[in-house]
């Protein structure tokens, strides 16, 4: 069983358009990640939700608005997008324990290409 | 701001030992993580520290040392399939469990 999946896995888009990526975890945690991975392979976050409450929020475009309905799923929707938007998009999730770091396990990634 | 610096790529070869550097100068630290991924996949976690000194897990050790702003990854026993993207992540005091990654280094391992 897939302890951390997300759809689609691959994605090609027109600029301008809007889109959504899904992402489910069945682990049981409580934290869920997004990611952004550009063509040089650097991993940089993006959003945090605890149980559902937004709790890191780095410098992304507005145009980037994460959703969580649950704590199992955690989606992303893209306004506009743009070429620079390019890049593989992971989710990750860890238990969401206060205070101490912990290992986040990453979904298989979405393989976003703008044209 | 934060800057983690690791090595861009190294090579070694099958059945040998290789270390791979990571050094850190970022605002808090509550521990430091390494990844592994391979070309196309997720990042798996390989080990953890938060304390200085040595993490043994198998073929894989991790060294930590937060005085210095320095940890590695010692691979040993190289194997074919070791052949991957390292990254090195530390997590931030008071950041959420954020995970701040350096670029990675790309280890190829040949016959």
């Amino acid at each position: 069983d897939t302890a951390v999946s997300q759809t689609p896995k691959y994605l090609v888009t027109q600029m301008g358009n809007d889109k959504s990526i899904k992402c489910e975890q069945n682990l049981g945690h409580d934290t869920m990640y997004w990611y952004k991975q550009d063509s040089k392979k650097f991993l940089k976050i993006m959003f945090s939700y605890n149980n559902k409450e937004l709790i890191i929020n780095e410098t992304v475009p507005n145009r980037f608005s994460p959703k969580s309905p649950d704590k199992a799923h955690l989606n992303l929707h893209i306004n506009s997008l743009e070429l620079g938007d390019s890049a593989v998009y992971f989710c990750a999730s860890s238990q969401g324990l206060a205070g101490k770091p912990e290992t986040q396990y990453f979904g298989p990634g979405t393989r976003l290409l703008v044209l | 701001g934060q800057n983690i610096d690791q090595p861009t790529e190294m090579t070694a070869t099958e059945g040998a030992i290789v270390q791979i550097n990571c050094t850190y100068q970022t605002s808090g630290f509550n521990g430091l993580f390494w990844y592994q991924q391979h070309a196309g996949e997720a990042p798996t976690f390989l080990s953890y520290n938060v304390l200085d000194g040595l993490e043994e897990k198998g073929r894989f050790s991790s060294f930590l040392s937060r005085s210095k702003g320095y940890s590695y990854l010692l691979l040993k026993e190289l194997q074919m399939k070791d052949s991957a993207s390292y990254l090195c992540a530390v997590s931030l005091a008071g950041g959420g469990n954020k995970l701040t990654f350096g670029t990675g280094t790309q280890l190829k391992v040949e016959l």
